[in-house]
């Protein structure tokens, strides 16, 4: 069956360092995984696009991989503040871009 | 970047009331918006496809007669609830993809609807 893992429900990390989000699938082939992150009672606001053929991407303090061997995405957070605090989502695009899968998200919070 | 609005962003109904939301794209044209319910501690689930002119593509398990969309233009999709209950209230976002020719066109969401059925 098609399943979308992210690591973990929940992730606490002090100020500072470095968050590493992991987002996985099975049976899915997407040609293109974005990112976004979700405040409480707020709609998602897009962060990142990676494609199948790029192995990473950058946008100041966030990196994004990419490795469709190991289906697998990992999205850094550099120098985190408590401010980058949210549920980020990871989605797939499916049924060739008509629209996309979300994982149920990862809830970070930066500890000050 | 692109912007969607939803409106209203609460509501609270009686069992059994029909609520409509409605979702704006205010500075781009979208021919394909999506309508998602969202629970408590949950993801996004996809409840249906919005295409401009056309009828709405409704996921598995979604009751078109139920949730009935409507897309008449090119900036503007709205969900009826139809006859809400309980155990409709959730959190409904909408997207509108900005259609740049390409197959990687972004999603933009909405700010959310909270529907409480009382």
């Amino acid at each position: 069956s098609q399943k979308i893992e992210q690591n973990s429900e929940a992730l606490n990390i002090q100020e500072g360092k470095t968050a590493t989000l992991t987002c996985n699938y099975t049976n899915y082939s997407p040609a293109y995984l974005q990112w976004y992150r979700q405040d409480p009672g707020r709609g998602p606001v897009f962060l990142l696009l990676i494609r199948e053929n790029e192995k990473e991407k950058r946008k100041e303090r966030l990196k994004v991989t990419f490795d469709t061997t190991l289906k697998q995405s990992l999205f850094h957070i550099t120098a985190s503040q408590p401010a980058d605090s949210a549920t980020y989502l990871c989605a797939l695009d499916h049924n060739y871009g008509q629209n996309f899968v979300f994982g149920p998200g990862t809830r970070l919070s930066v500890l000050p | 970047g692109a912007v969607v609005s939803q409106h209203p962003s609460r509501v609270i109904c009686k069992s059994g009331t029909s609520v409509k939301i409605e979702c704006r794209s205010l500075d781009f044209q979208a021919t394909t918006m999506f309508w998602y319910r969202q629970f408590p501690k949950q993801s996004l689930m996809l409840m249906a496809t919005s295409n401009e002119g056309s009828k709405a593509t409704y996921e598995q398990g979604v009751e078109k007669d139920k949730f009935l969309i409507n897309h008449a233009s090119l900036t503007l999709s709205t969900l009826t609830v139809t006859s809400a209950h309980p155990e409709d209230s959730s959190f409904y976002i909408c997207s509108a993809r900005e259609t740049s020719g390409g197959s990687t066109d972004t999603q933009y969401f909405g700010p959310g609807t909270r529907l409480t059925v009382l």
